[in-house]
């Protein structure tokens, strides 16, 4: 499976600046995926990272908070602006594995907590 | 209805016990389902994929009941490292939907 590198692993900013979080991959892949997890929730899409056009975003997340690029196929990033306590989360970068186990591989997420 | 719910326990089970939990799913047509494995402030990690009835490997069994549109994971002879959080995740055709977790505690 693929290996990924996500960077920071953690930050502690202050309410109203952002943060953008890095994530590179060892191959080559079509998609790239950002999750958040809140304190004691699962885990909740934010957008699918597509190279070579926009981020698909879903229901509740937006690009003026989250943008994100893609600039090829093997690295991604998501910024999170504007930030306020409430953004207070872990945020997950990860890619779908292929053949038989395609289960997502995840990066080592980025613990952020916002003051 | 939630796309895929789990009992988020927690589960308090003694070394060597036996433990089983189960993930119930709304869509009738996914076709494969996962169980990851999170430890704590860690990265989710893939445990098992269930593709037809079941998939066994060593102490840990996944099970798909399709009628009933729930799927089960067994951990047999439980270890202290067996601890963690689990979770149940359903494919759909543009994402993986995330159960809640399940929390084990195995203790000495």
């Amino acid at each position: 499976s693929a290996v990924i590198s996500q960077k920071p692993s953690r930050d502690i900013c202050q309410r109203g600046t952002s943060l953008t979080i890095q994530c590179q991959v060892d191959s080559q892949v079509t998609m790239m995926f950002w999750y958040r997890q809140q304190p004691g929730q699962s885990l909740t899409l934010i957008a699918t990272a597509n190279q070579g056009s926009e981020a698909t975003y879903e229901s509740g997340f937006v690009i003026d908070k989250f943008p994100i690029s893609r600039p090829n196929l093997t690295f991604s990033t998501l910024t999170v602006s504007n930030m306020s306590p409430e953004d207070s989360s872990i945020y997950l970068c990860s890619v779908s594995g292929t053949g038989e186990n395609y289960g997502y591989t995840f990066g080592s997420g980025t613990r952020l907590t916002v003051v | 209805r939630k796309e895929v719910e789990q009992d988020p326990g927690p589960f308090n089970v003694p070394e060597g016990a036996t433990v089983a939990f189960n993930c119930t799913y709304s869509n009738s047509a996914s076709q494969s389902f996962f169980w990851y494995r999170q430890d704590c402030r860690k990265e989710p990690k893939l445990l098992m994929s269930v593709y037809s009835s079941g998939n066994e490997d060593g102490r840990f069994t996944a099970q798909l009941n399709r009628a009933s549109q729930y799927i089960s994971l067994l951990i047999r002879d439980s270890k202290l490292s067996d601890s963690a959080t689990y979770l149940c995740v359903v494919p759909s055709i543009n994402q993986f939907y995330f159960g809640t977790g399940t929390s084990l505690t195995v203790i000495p």
